[in-house]
């Protein structure tokens, strides 16, 4: 089974709206952290955000927050007030404390934003 | 302060050749991955390094792959006799400590490797 699914190949977002990228995960580790990373096109991986299992509210990092539902094992990104900028490629990842050496990162999702 | 970096950006060679691929890692991060992204694919791992502990080799692709990390710092990906499949982005990836599961990576820019 696939650690980590996002279902969405290619999204498309009028600048100044908001955009949810989706993201399911599967594991049994009662401890583990959700990444996301975006990746423009000059192809550096940047750290946007992380949620631990453990957090009780979702994170937030300016205009980025991670819509987190635990039981139902989503782990959403949510970028509001889109730029132009923010068109790119955008991976969620896992790391379980059991095998914290191991990331397993998503197929992707290709965001446009559009003027 | 300095992040991951990777040298060459670019490499472009010949069928059969071997390269070499360098990595930076961050000061004082102990773990270094490296991934292989194919155009337009998701990040495949390739190997992991902790510390002075053995490697995690799991991911590579085939015996013409290795790599080694000296002094704990500086890496080096090899591929030998290479094959036009072997074109791809390889990323290179630090973190700062290995047993936690909150910590990130932060990944260098990437080495564009093309195999005429």
């Amino acid at each position: 089974a696939q650690k980590i699914t996002q279902t969405q190949p290619g999204m498309f977002v009028q600048e100044k709206e908001a955009v949810t990228l989706d993201c399911t995960y599967d594991t049994s580790d009662p401890s583990y952290g959700l990444f996301w990373y975006k990746q423009p096109s000059s192809g550096e991986m940047i750290f946007l955000i992380y949620q631990g299992s453990y957090d009780q509210q979702n994170a937030t990092e300016g205009r980025y927050s991670l819509n987190f539902q635990k039981a139902r094992k989503s782990a959403n990104l949510v970028i509001s007030a889109s730029q132009l900028g923010d068109s790119a490629m955008y991976f969620c990842a896992m790391r379980e404390h059991s095998n914290f050496n191991k990331f397993y990162f998503g197929s992707g999702t290709k965001l446009n934003v559009k003027p | 302060g300095a992040g991951v970096s990777q040298s060459p950006s670019n490499k472009v060679t010949e069928k059969g050749k071997d390269v070499e691929l360098r990595c930076d890692p961050i000061s004082g991060h102990t773990a270094l991955y490296w991934y292989r992204q194919s155009l337009g694919q998701g990040l495949e791992f390739l190997i992991y390094f902790q510390g002075n502990s053995a490697p995690d080799k799991s991911g590579l692709p085939s015996d013409r792959f290795s790599a080694e990390r000296t002094g704990g710092s500086v890496s080096t990906l090899t591929i030998q006799r290479t094959q036009q499949e072997d074109s791809a982005v390889y990323l290179c990836a630090s973190s700062p400590s290995r047993d936690s599961s909150s910590v990130a990576q932060y990944f260098g820019p990437g080495t564009r490797l093309l195999v005429l």
